[in-house]
Formats: structure tokens, sequence, C-alpha cells
């Protein structure tokens, strides 16, 4: 139990609906992000939250959408998707720090949910 | 080639034997990271490296850093079947958010007992 739970663990959609997946971490972090983990692909980097704010979209199509009402919930809003949107979806957290913190010797560590694998049909 | 490659790409040894995963990369950075995967599962975090640094050492994980030949490698001593997953490098470049991570392709390792 890394403190990061996900929801839900599977998902099966057709082209035209409309999901959410669910992230909520118990760690008091203050930064979530949005990773997706395709079959032999590098991890990409898809959203990040800090302070409750996105501070980076890296080039992902409008039909997925990111929502963070508060400091312990990410929300991955799904919209007509594509086959090649099938993937794990992973989130994580962070509790991210001022930079003369990164020389103090704190960990730096990114905990991860176990991940939500999407099919799209 | 993308930032963070693992060499090699599957790993298959005794329990027992030593491990070793390299990782290469192309930009500066901030900072390396070492993560494990079990099949379909989400990514659990092993050791941080700075880029002042050049060894760290974390139970039975060795890593090194050399920042000269932009590469890392992680060194699991005295593996166990236990071991056996996908490990993942992953650079930051700094700043205050840790978890904006480049990654690798991983290295996939089984350790047959």
């Amino acid at each position: 139990e890394t403190g990061v739970t996900q929801t839900p663990r599977h998902l099966v959609m057709g082209m035209t609906n409309k999901k959410s997946l669910k992230c909520e971490q118990h760690l008091g972090h203050n930064a979530m992000y949005w990773y997706k983990q395709s079959a032999k692909k590098p991890l990409e980097l898809m959203f990040v939250y800090s302070l409750e704010e996105r501070v980076e979209n890296n080039s992902v199509p409008s039909r997925f959408s990111p929502e963070c009402p508060n400091s312990s919930h990410l929300f991955l809003h799904l919209h007509t998707l594509q086959p090649e949107d099938s993937a794990l979806y992973l989130c994580a957290s962070s509790q991210d720090r001022s930079e003369g913190d990164l020389l103090a010797g704190s960990t730096g560590e990114l905990f991860f949910g176990e991940g939500s694998r999407l099919t799209v049909l | 080639s993308q930032q963070g490659e693992e060499d090699p790409q599957a790993l298959s040894i005794q329990e027992g034997e030593n491990a070793t995963m390299n990782c290469s990369y192309k930009t500066s950075i901030n900072n390396l990271q070492w993560y494990r995967q079990n099949s379909g599962r989400g990514l659990v975090h092993l050791i941080l490296i700075r880029s002042n640094e050049r060894e760290k050492h974390s139970g039975r994980l060795r890593v090194t850093l050399d920042t000269s030949k932009k590469s890392s490698s992680l060194l699991i001593t005295a593996s166990r079947a236990a071991d056996t997953a996908s490990y993942f490098c992953a650079t930051g470049a700094g700043g205050t958010s840790y978890g904006k991570l480049t990654f690798g392709q991983g290295t996939i390792l089984t350790v047959h007992p």
C-alpha cells in the first residue's frame, strides 16, 4: 500500500463513451501527476498539478481532461478516446520542495498508485 | 533515442547472483532515480542519486552515477526470486517538482530460484 489509490483498476470503454479515472492520495503531498504507460514505450508524463494548479500539460490531446479539486484528489476525464489510448494510466504524488530543500537530503520520492488499465474498443 | 535508456532490455540470472543494470541519458540532470515495477502494478521508488553524488547504497542496492559519461548503474547483490520485476531509471531536471521525470524503457529482470 503506497498511500495512493486509483479507481477503477480496469476499464473497458467504447470510443464514444465518457468515463473518468480517479486518484486519491493519503500522504499529505502537494503535487500530483498522471503518467501513461503503453506497451513497449517509456512512461510518459501527461499532467502535473502542484498546489492544485496545473503546471504542466505535455501536449496531451484534449480528449484527456484532468481535474484536481483539492490536493488529495486527481481525476482524468476521458472522452471519445481512440484504441491507441489503451494503456496503463498511473497516478503519482510527491511533496514538492523549495530549492533550499533540494539540498537538505529530502528523499525526492514519487509515490505511484497501482494504475488503471484502460482498454478502448 | 529516449532520455534514460536502460541496458540490457532483459536480464535473466540465478538466485544469489548479482544483477547490474545500466542507464544512459542525454541532457543535464539534477537527480536520477531508480524505480521497480512488478507486472501490472504501480512503480515503487528504490533510490535517488543527486548529480553531485557518485555512489549511493541502500540495503542490497548500489547505484553509481557518472555525469561525465551521462550514465548510471544499479547493482542488486545476492538477488532473490522476489527481485523479479522491471526496473526503470528516471531523470529529473531539477526545480521544485520531483515528479517531473523522464523515464527509460526499463530492464526486465528475471531471477530464477
